[in-house]
């Protein structure tokens, strides 16, 4: 059975930093690309970033490009999201998911709260 | 980047209705176009993939079509259960965008 865990969320202040981390297991997650999707409060789904199985290819959304940075330790069966100058934009539940020309697997989803 | 645009926004229906959500794509996308279903407080989940493919335990009365630019999303009865947010995404090219959403709720 596939398993994505999240965790890191909370509250932070505006500027502040947050490390969001992702367990996966069930599956070989060497091979597989993986994303954040984030959701904020009676929002849409957003593609918050985007990383290859061996982290040649790399992408974020503008809203967050140069504030958050993307890793995966495939030896770890790990995921991470490095959220730096935060906003109260990025106000949302993070969501951890495995790509594979489509989403079939989400984590729970982690809540990060962005506010003074 | 490729934009998806979804319609309507909100779809007031009743119990044995037939539906139908609409998605555009900025560009040609062949059949890389997925559909999900999301309920409050859940995470999404796949009911369609490549425009068309059903899901493994996904009810028949869902059924996906389209290609290129033009793609649909057809609940041919409603039930109860179906009332829930509709999300459609691109997965022709990164980023992978998602449309803005369509919530179907009971009229």
């Amino acid at each position: 059975e596939v398993q994505l865990v999240e965790s890191g969320g909370g509250l932070v202040q505006p500027g502040g930093s947050l490390r969001l981390s992702c367990a996966a297991s069930g599956f070989t997650f060497s091979i597989y690309s993986m994303s954040w999707v984030r959701q904020a409060p009676g929002k849409g789904l957003e593609l918050v970033s985007y990383i290859s199985s061996s982290s040649t290819t790399i992408h974020f959304a503008d809203s967050v490009k140069g504030r958050f940075t993307i890793s995966r330790d495939n030896a770890k069966n790990s995921l991470y999201l490095q959220m730096d100058s935060l906003r109260d934009e990025d106000t949302a539940v993070y969501y951890c998911v495995r790509f594979d020309y489509s989403i079939s697997d989400w984590g729970q989803g982690t809540l990060v709260t962005v506010s003074s | 980047d490729i934009q998806v645009t979804q319609s309507p926004s909100s779809l007031p229906a009743s119990v044995g209705d037939r539906v139908t959500i609409t998605c555009r794509a900025s560009q040609s996308i062949s059949t890389s176009l997925n559909w999900y279903q999301q309920k409050p407080g859940k995470a999404p989940k796949l009911l369609i993939s490549g425009a068309s493919s059903l899901q493994s335990g996904v009810p028949s009365r869902f059924s996906g079509s389209g290609s290129g630019t033009d793609f649909t999303l057809t609940i041919s009865s409603l039930e109860p259960e179906d009332f829930a947010t509709y999300y459609c995404q691109q997965s022709y090219s990164v980023p992978y965008t998602f449309g803005q959403g369509t919530k179907l709720e009971i009229k």
